[in-house]
């Protein structure tokens, strides 16, 4: 079955460090990836998208490139913030069932001042 | 305007009582779902529905009954609640498609089973 497999974390960087977390997937078919945030006590929230080979979804100066050879889609930020701080989830739409997503246990991610 | 609330936020409950949760979305959405997130953060889907009609439903026990009494609103019922019941459960909804459009959730509903 569909599958995503993401580092454990927590991650704990310094404010202004480089950002990676990786993210492989198995899937059958041809799935759109997504990266979901979650701040404490809330829901999850789209952090950005890719729906084809080579595509970059980028925001809030997240990267992630939809990578069909490696089944990858890792995450990247030039420069992490304290309000970075979050839980982060990599997320393949689940074959045969329209936009419905698999998820794996997330990568906490802290930022230190 | 919140997009898809979901209610109550907390509840606390002893085993074998029975619960319910709601959950609405103003989207316009034609798709919703039940999530199931544990204490390590893992989430999984429990139910999906279109258009007020079951799709997917993962294997779940049958003490939990989704209703959809239109495509706005997926309520979760659960009967005989057990420990093992206790997590954090999420209501989401999204546009009907092929896959690319991205799931709005909900903040969540931590129900702890005493």
């Amino acid at each position: 079955g569909d599958s995503v497999t993401q580092m454990e974390g927590p991650v704990t960087l310094s404010e202004e460090a480089f950002l990676t977390i990786n993210c492989t997937y198995t899937a059958t078919g041809y799935p759109s990836l997504f990266w979901y945030v979650q701040y404490p006590g809330e829901g999850l929230q789209l952090l950005l998208k890719a729906t084809k080979a080579d595509d970059k979804g980028s925001n809030k100066g997240f990267e992630a490139t939809y990578r069909k050879e490696t089944t990858s889609f890792h995450l990247e930020k030039g420069s992490v913030q304290v309000s970075d701080s979050a839980v982060y989830f990599c997320a393949p739409s689940r074959s045969n069932a329209g936009n419905m997503l698999t998820f794996g246990g997330g990568t906490r991610l802290m930022v230190k001042p | 305007d919140t997009a898809v609330s979901q209610t109550p936020k907390y509840l606390v409950t002893q085993m074998g009582n029975d619960k319910s949760i709601k959950c609405e979305q103003n989207l316009g959405h034609d798709t919703m779902y039940w999530y199931k997130q544990d204490s390590k953060k893992f989430l999984k889907i429990m139910f999906s529905y279109n258009n007020k009609e079951l799709i997917i439903n993962e294997t779940v026990p049958n003490r939990f009954s989704p209703k959809s009494p239109d495509k706005a609103h997926l309520n979760l019922h659960i009967n005989s609640l057990e420990l093992g019941d206790s997590a954090v459960y999420f209501c989401a909804s999204s546009q009907a498609g092929t896959g690319d459009s991205p799931l709005h959730f909900g903040n969540g509903t931590r129900l702890t089973v005493t």
